[in-house]
């Protein structure tokens, strides 16, 4: 089983729309991340959170907001999606103690129309 | 600013060596790291380097380091066609990573 899961992988909404993004892991990391991926612009860090309590905004935070459920757990919504936040999101987790690598989900397409 | 720099496509031939740059504007960084992602993939640690080291090799890889340029490279010797991926080099400054543009490497049989 993947270290690291999320859900959907692929999904299609219309404008206007509130969509939530899960993910998951098994690998017991207190720090979990959500990227966006656009092409030529590389990973941009959307939010991090380095435990449960802990929240943080990342590098392009408008327009999106995120829930740490559990250690386990870290999801992103979309709170009323637009078309050029139609790209290919990424959670991650790592953990200091071992280096800080992080370890990524396969990704979830989202395609805003 | 914290923009870490790469070329966007690089296409070599099956069996030579690739040669992936990358260049970061902050020194402050503990690391320097090069991820893998192939097609359809999240991305996968491919090696990294400790900012106060030149060089370090990995078998078929070769990462150097120049802080006074802030350059990053990474040589891929023998590229094979399981090579074709994007490569991003990151850099931690502040406990988390700030990603390249990625590097879209293309090995021809």
């Amino acid at each position: 089983d993947a270290d690291v899961t999320q859900t959907p992988r692929n999904r299609i909404t219309k404008t206007g729309k509130r969509i939530m993004l899960e993910c998951s892991q098994t690998k017991g990391h207190d720090r979990m991340y959500w990227y966006r991926q656009d092409p030529g612009l590389g990973l941009r860090l959307i939010y991090y959170s380095f435990d449960v309590k802990d929240i943080n905004k990342g590098e392009i935070s408008d327009g999106y907001s995120v829930s740490r459920q559990a250690q386990a757990k870290f999801s992103l919504s979309l709170e009323s999606a637009i078309p050029n936040q139609t790209a290919l999101y990424f959670c991650a987790t790592s953990d200091p103690r071992v280096g800080d690598e992080q370890y990524f989900g396969p990704g979830t397409r989202l395609t805003v129309t | 600013g914290e923009d870490v720099e790469q070329s966007l496509f690089l296409s070599v031939r099956e069996g030579d060596s690739s040669v992936i740059n990358c260049t970061y504007t902050d020194s402050s960084s503990t690391y320097l790291y090069w991820y893998k992602q192939e097609p359809g993939a999240g991305l996968q640690l491919l090696t990294y380097i400790f900012s106060n080291m030149d060089m370090k090799q990995d078998q078929r890889l070769t990462v150097l380091l120049n802080k006074k340029d802030k350059h990053l490279s990474l040589r891929i010797a023998d590229t094979q066609t399981g090579d074709s991926a994007i490569y991003f080099c990151a850099e931690d400054p502040t406990n988390k990573l700030i990603f390249g543009t990625g590097t879209l490497l293309a090995v021809q049989p």
